[in-house]
Order: C-alpha cells, then structure tokens, then sequence
C-alpha cells in the first residue's frame, strides 16, 4: 500500500466516548500532521510531528490527545468532545517543512 | 500572520472552456507553493508544487505560475473536463518551520457536461 492511509473513515461518538483516529504513511516521511477541515473555513493545523517529537501544538484543547510512536504512524486520541469538533480531520506527510505535503483521505467525525 | 485568499469562491463553466483560478496572499516571503483538488468528502491531493524560484510550472492540462513579488498565484486549466469538478486549493509555505503553510477556503470548481 502507498501513500496516506487513515482509518476510520467515518466516526460517530457521543459526548462521552473515547475514540482515537489512525495514520500511516508509507512515503518514507520524517512529519506528519493532523488537520482540521471545517465547513466553510480553511485547514487548522493541529499537530505536527517531526521524527516522533511533536514540534507544534496550534493551542488545541487538550480533549485530543496525539501520539507518534513512530515516522510512519500518528495518532489522534479523542476524548468528551463537543459537537463543535465534527469536522474532517486530515492527516498528512511531508519529508520536511519545506517539502510538499501528502494527505490521507480524511475521518469524517460526527459528535453527537 | 499570513492570510490566502482566493477568488472566485464558486465557478461553473461548460465543458472544454479554458480557466483561470486565483490565489493571492499577504505574506510574500514564501518558499514555494503548492495547488490541491479536494474532491467532496475526500483528502487533499496534490497537483503541482511551485518553489519561489520559478515563474510557471506545468502538468498536463494544469499550468501553475506565481508572481511573488505581488503575493500571486494562478492555476491555469486548459480544456476543462466534467472530472476536473472538485474544490481547488492553495497553500504558501514560509520557511521557517512545519507550521509555516496557509491555506485558502479554495475555489469550488463545476464543469458542466
């Protein structure tokens, strides 16, 4: 498999749940990046990882929660969420900062 | 802070026409830039990256060019197809770090058949 893989695809979860979404990368990136797309708004920036050592938190509320255990996987760990936070969230790679930014095809989260 | 607009939100044209979409930012100091097509409910797939450098960049029927002195890229599309419907964006990167790329609300793009 290539590229930017995210699972799940869709998420549902209630207020009170704990979920946690999934990226790997199989480009041989050294970051990785989770994203915010909401409607009608432009891409937020939430975390990046560079070499497994988180190099940016954009002020996102502690109710996500990011883990890298290695360059090819990051985490998005999510819990008692708001309604607010349905939105499209986006994973990406990229060998460096400068370098072009590769994206999976996002998990579509609902919270209810 | 760097601010990307582009113009025009929303464009619908017929099959075969030739267009042009708009990226301006404020911020000219960039490194490069890069246009996506995000299709509904989808990731961000990337077209063409532009480094600061260059004037034009070409990819098939896909022709990016960038003015950075005036803070100004457009994406040419030769021969538009009804496949090339999807939203259309584009992201300037500063140097200086992981967190330096902006991103537009992007162009959303109807080719009619």
């Amino acid at each position: 498999e290539t590229g930017v893989t995210q699972t799940p695809r869709h998420l549902v979860m209630g207020m009170t749940n704990k979920k946690s979404l999934k990226c790997e990368q199989h480009l041989g990136h050294n970051a990785m990046y989770w994203y915010k797309q909401s409607a009608k708004k432009p891409l937020e920036l939430m975390f990046v990882y560079s070499l497994e050592e988180r190099v940016e938190n954009n002020s996102v509320p502690s109710r996500f929660s990011p883990e890298c255990p290695n360059s090819s996987h990051l985490f998005l760990h999510l819990h008692t969420l708001q309604p607010e936070d349905s939105a499209l969230y986006l994973c990406a790679s990229s060998q460096d900062g400068i370098s072009p930014l590769h994206f999976g095809n996002g998990t579509r989260l609902t919270v209810t | 802070k760097q601010e990307v607009t582009q113009i025009p939100a929303a464009l619908s044209v017929p099959e075969g026409e030739n267009l042009v979409l708009n990226c301006s930012f404020t911020d000219s100091a960039i490194y490069n830039l890069q246009w996506f097509r995000q299709d509904p409910g989808k990731g961000l797939t990337s077209l063409l990256l532009i480094q600061s450098s260059q004037r034009e960049q070409t990819s098939g029927r896909l022709n990016a060019s960038l003015d950075k002195s005036s803070g100004r890229s457009t994406l040419y599309i030769a021969a538009s197809q009804p496949g090339d419907s999807a939203t259309y964006l584009c992201a300037p990167f500063l140097s200086g770090g992981y967190q330096k790329v902006t991103f537009g609300t992007g162009t959303k793009l109807q080719v009619i058949p």
